[in-house]
């Protein structure tokens, strides 16, 4: 059973900092994975997705890059603003036929950017 | 826009009432899911579906039902069954595989249940 972990569950960063978010996976048979970006009490919005074929994937100042032979991912943010403050969390879609498959999601990490 | 409506947003129910909840999307996807998240827990999967008229039991169907009846809609209905049904709840859909960023998934705005 695919296991997906995200260390650390909360992180606090000045603003203007380089961070990194990590993303742990235990099975590396996987379609792709999927960053996305959650703010209190509203849906998930996507960031970045990395095909299994992918190493890394860019969006403006964010980074996500993909070793599945070690099960990680990592993403990373520059130059970390108060705008970034939300609740981080990954996805991995497994290597199955069929349009539809059970996603499996980390718990997340919040991240504060301060002032 | 593109997107999945979720509606209500906020929605209040009484012990041993059914209560539906609304998921639309206009993105032409296949791919329906729906989600519950509970404060310090991962997204649990509750339903999905690949296509019309077919859908799947998730993790925690158990006290749950959905249909299926048209490729934009996919409701669920939480029944008097479900012993602790107050949470958030996600709906999802998926762009098909092999298109142009395959297998990305969308998420709409969430509704949250509470239980009086």
């Amino acid at each position: 059973k695919q296991e997906v972990t995200q260390i650390p569950a909360a992180l606090s960063v000045p603003e203007g900092e380089n961070l990194v978010l990590n993303c742990s996976f235990t099975d590396s048979a996987i379609y792709n994975l999927q960053w996305f970006r959650q703010d209190p009490g509203k849906g998930l919005t996507s960031l970045l997705l990395i095909q299994s074929s992918q190493r890394e994937q860019t969006s403006g100042r964010l980074n996500a890059s993909l070793d599945k032979s070690s099960g990680r991912s990592t993403l990373y943010i520059a130059a970390s603003q108060p705008g970034d403050s939300a609740t981080y969390l990954c996805a991995v879609r497994p290597l199955r036929a069929g349009t539809a498959s059970k996603l499996t999601f980390g718990t997340g990490t919040r991240l504060q950017v301060t002032l | 826009d593109g997107g999945i409506t979720q509606s209500p947003k906020y929605l209040f129910r009484k012990e041993g009432q059914n209560v539906t909840l609304s998921c639309e999307q206009n993105l032409n996807h296949d791919a329906m899911y729906w989600y519950r998240q509970d404060p310090g827990q991962g997204l649990r999967l509750i339903y999905y579906s690949q296509i019309v008229n077919d859908f799947q039991k998730g993790d925690i169907a158990e006290g749950y039902s959905v249909s299926r009846e048209k490729k934009e809609s996919f409701p669920l209905t939480v029944t008097s069954a479900q012993k602790n049904p107050t949470a958030f709840y996600l709906c999802a859909s998926s762009s098909p595989l092999g298109s142009v960023n395959t297998g990305e998934l969308f998420f709409g705005e969430g509704s949250r249940l509470t239980v009086l």
